[in-house]
C-alpha cells in the first residue's frame, strides 16, 4: 500500500514569496490533516478535512495560509506571503474516517530567508 | 484545555538499558493516548495506543499504560536497541473535538 505522498520534500523561499506544497493521501482515506513543526517542537494542527470539507480550521492563520482539498483526494497548501517564522516541516497526514490512527507523509522542510 | 507534556530530552542510553519516557496529559472529555516516532529521515509513525483508562498499548517491546488516576501515558522499553534511537511523541486526541495535541517530542539516542 503506498503511503502518505507530498513534494517537494526541501523549499527554500525569501520572506514576502509564496510557497505550495502538495500532498495526496492514502487511498480511500476520507481524512485529510496539514501539520506545522517547528524545529524543538512537537507538530501544530493547521487545517483538517474530511472528503473536501473543512472540519477544523481554528489554528490556520488565514491572513496568509490558504489550504484546499478539492474532489476530496489530494490536497495542497498555500503560504503568501511568507514570513520567518513560516520556516518548519509541514506535515501532511490522513486516516480512515472516524479512526485515531493517522499516516504521515514524510514532511516538506521549508526555509524562509 | 487540551495538552501534552513530555519528558524534556535528549535522552541518551546504552543498548539493553532500561527506557522510561515520562507523558503527562489534560483533556476535556475522554481521551485516546498515542505514542509516535520519527526515525531519522523519515515521516512520523504510530507506535502504540490506547483508547480508555488502564488500557496497555504495546508494540516492538515498548509499552504504555493510560493512568486516568494519575493522567499519565509513560513509554517503556525493557531493552533498547540501537534502531530504537529516534525521536518519541506523546499525542492525544478527543475525537468529539477533533483535534490531535502532540508533545514536543523526545530525542532518544542508543549507543552500543
Amino acid at each position: 500500500e503506498a503511503g502518505v505522498a507530498q513534494s517537494p520534500r526541501y523549499k527554500i523561499i525569501e520572506k514576502r514569496q509564496s510557497v505550495a506544497f502538495w500532498c495526496n493521501p492514502i487511498s480511500g482515506h476520507a481524512t485529510l490533516y496539514w501539520y506545522q513543526q517547528i524545529l524543538g517542537q512537537g507538530p501544530k494542527l493547521l487545517i483538517q478535512f474530511q472528503n473536501n470539507g473543512v472540519v477544523d480550521d481554528s489554528q490556520l492563520p488565514k491572513d496568509r495560509f490558504s489550504a484546499e482539498r478539492l474532489k476530496g483526494v489530494d490536497s495542497t497548501l498555500k503560504i503568501q506571503p511568507a514570513k520567518l517564522e513560516d520556516s518548519a516541516v509541514y506535515l501532511c497526514a490522513s486516516s480512515l474516517k472516524d479512526t485515531y490512527e493517522q499516516y504521515f507523509g514524510p514532511g516538506t522542510r521549508l526555509t524562509v530567508t | 484545555g487540551n495538552s501534552v507534556t513530555q519528558m524534556e530530552g535528549p535522552v541518551t542510553l546504552s543498548e539493553e538499558a532500561f527506557l522510561t519516557i515520562n507523558c503527562t496529559y489534560t483533556a476535556t472529555g475522554y481521551p485516546s493516548l498515542f505514542w509516535y516516532v520519527q526515525y531519522p529521515g523519515e515521516g512520523l509513525q504510530l507506535l502504540l495506543k490506547a483508547t480508555k483508562a488502564d488500557d496497555k498499548g504495546s508494540n516492538k517491546g515498548f509499552e504504555a499504560t493510560y493512568r486516568k488516576e494519575t493522567t499519565s501515558f509513560h513509554l517503556e522499553k525493557g531493552s533498547v536497541q540501537v534502531s530504537d534511537s529516534a525521536v518519541y511523541f506523546c499525542a492525544l486526541t478527543v475525537l468529539t473535538a477533533n483535534q490531535f495535541y502532540f508533545g514536543t517530542g523526545t530525542s532518544l539516542t542508543v549507543i552500543p
